[in-house]
């Protein structure tokens, strides 16, 4: 079973720019969630993404944003960037359904923002 | 105080010993409990969860819940040098299973 993929892999851009980040989740799973990861601030969870509905959000700027398709692939989009948005972000899946739900992140995507 | 803390490490351990995790969380509604372990330029890989007090064991790994105390930990038996990384306690509130809340992290050595 393939696991979940994020693309890109790498991003550079600039101050102000906006920017696309691309996740799928594993076969059969409905839930995807965001996180950023920094040094300073570690993982930290953005929202989550079930049926094309955001259920969760955690504390995060406007500008910071996502969405779901109906293939569960999920996108999050970051405009104005600044510096501090440079961060590893990760996208986890999980069936969506259950309770307790066990989450199996992707590789990745490394943004840096100069 | 921050929501999930873990002992910063980082923690060093020969060859063959246990090596003990440990993490406290704030949120007494917290309802399930996970352990992943991070390598250097990696994500974060899902090792263990707990969901009711007590022990959990899977191979070499045990996770220990107790909900009265507010803490999670993870027991690694006979460690071995690729058991070295950052070892990350996640917890997520009632009512929000996968708003994980992640602590910062404590770094594992295991030394040959």
């Amino acid at each position: 079973k393939a696991g979940v993929t994020q693309t890109p892999r790498y991003l550079i851009k600039t101050r102000g720019q906006q920017v696309t980040l691309s996740c799928s989740p594993i076969s059969g799973h409905r839930s995807v969630s965001w996180y950023q990861q920094t040094p300073g601030q570690g993982l930290q969870f953005l929202f989550e993404y079930f049926s094309e509905t955001q259920r969760n959000k955690g504390n995060f700027p406007g500008r910071f944003s996502g969405r779901q398709f109906s293939n569960s692939r999920s996108e999050m989009n970051v405009s104005t960037l600044e510096l501090g948005d440079s961060a590893l972000y990760l996208c986890a899946s999980s069936l969506g359904h259950e309770l307790n739900g066990e989450q199996f992140f992707g590789p990745g995507t490394r943004l840096t923002v100069l | 105080q921050k929501e999930v803390e873990q002992n910063s490490g980082p923690l060093s351990v020969p060859e063959g010993a246990i090596a003990s995790l440990n993490c406290t969380y704030s949120d007494r509604g917290s309802q399930s409990f996970f352990w992943y372990r991070q390598y250097s330029g990696k994500s974060p890989e899902l090792i263990m969860f707990i969901y009711s007090n007590g022990d959990k064991e899977d191979g070499r790994f045990t996770a220990q819940l107790n909900k009265a105390s507010q803490y999670v930990s993870l027991l690694i038996r006979d460690s071995q040098p690729s058991d070295s990384a950052t070892y990350l306690c996640a917890v997520s509130p009632s009512g929000s299973a996968r708003q994980l809340t992640f602590g910062s992290g404590t770094q594992l050595t295991v030394l040959p």
